[in-house]
């Protein structure tokens, strides 16, 4: 099974940019998504990746590179709304999507 | 709004009980997921269902039972209710079986408080 790792807390200033790393442990690798989750509310996707590099969607882009089994969230121009936990997820084979506990973002002014 | 329902959003029910959760997947979705989430605990997943049949259990206990009918909607029973499963239980869909690529949407969850 996986082993997902992510950090439990971090905290940002508006305006700036913020990286949340997520490292995993997997022997059948089929894809990484991240989801956006605030308090009490619905997981929402951002980003998968599946191959390594760089996926760019607006504010948010999403890194991956297979052989370290890392991958990264990156935030630009950060925004009070992003204030949320960011889930990191991993697919192993046909496998169900398998989350790590999370990463809570506070963005402060 | 996902396009995925779930109900109720809110439940309280006491030790011992059974309570029933229910979720319509997105249109055109054949494949829902029940995940459960608790304040120290990530999102673990439940069970999977596709097409109807069981596709993948996760760490689900034995008190637990879900199926999904034949409109693709589907059910999570929960039963001998304990204070320990007091936790958002979120339902997700996927178009396909959950391939690599395969996007999970998901509902707004249903919050069981159990005193």
């Amino acid at each position: 099974g996986q082993n997902i790792d992510q950090p439990t807390e971090m905290t940002a200033t508006e305006g700036a940019i913020v990286q949340i790393n997520c490292t995993y442990q997997t022997s059948g690798f089929n894809g990484l998504f991240w989801y956006q989750q605030h308090a009490g509310e619905a997981p929402t996707f951002l980003s998968y990746n599946v191959l390594d590099g760089l996926e760019e969607k607006g504010r948010f882009s999403s890194f991956l590179s297979r052989s370290k089994g890392y991958s990264y969230l990156l935030l630009k121009e950060l925004q009070m709304k992003d204030s949320a936990s960011y889930l990191c997820a991993v697919k192993e084979g046909n496998t169900p999507l398998v989350f790590g506990k999370g990463t809570r973002l506070s963005v402060i002014a | 709004d996902s396009g995925v329902t779930q109900t109720p959003k809110h439940l309280i029910t006491a030790t011992g009980q059974r309570v029933t959760l229910r979720c319509s997947p997105r249109s055109g979705d054949l494949s829902v997921y029940w995940y459960q989430q608790s304040l120290d605990q990530g999102l673990q997943f439940l069970i999977q269902y596709y097409n109807g049949e069981e596709r993948a259990k996760g760490n689900i206990l034995e008190r637990f039972s879900a199926q999904q009918f034949p409109d693709l909607h589907s059910e999570l029973n929960l039963s001998s209710l304990e204070l320990g499963d007091s936790a958002l239980y979120f339902c997700a869909s996927s178009v396909g079986t959950g391939a690599s690529g395969n996007t999970i949407y998901f509902g707004e969850g249903s919050w069981l408080t159990v005193v």
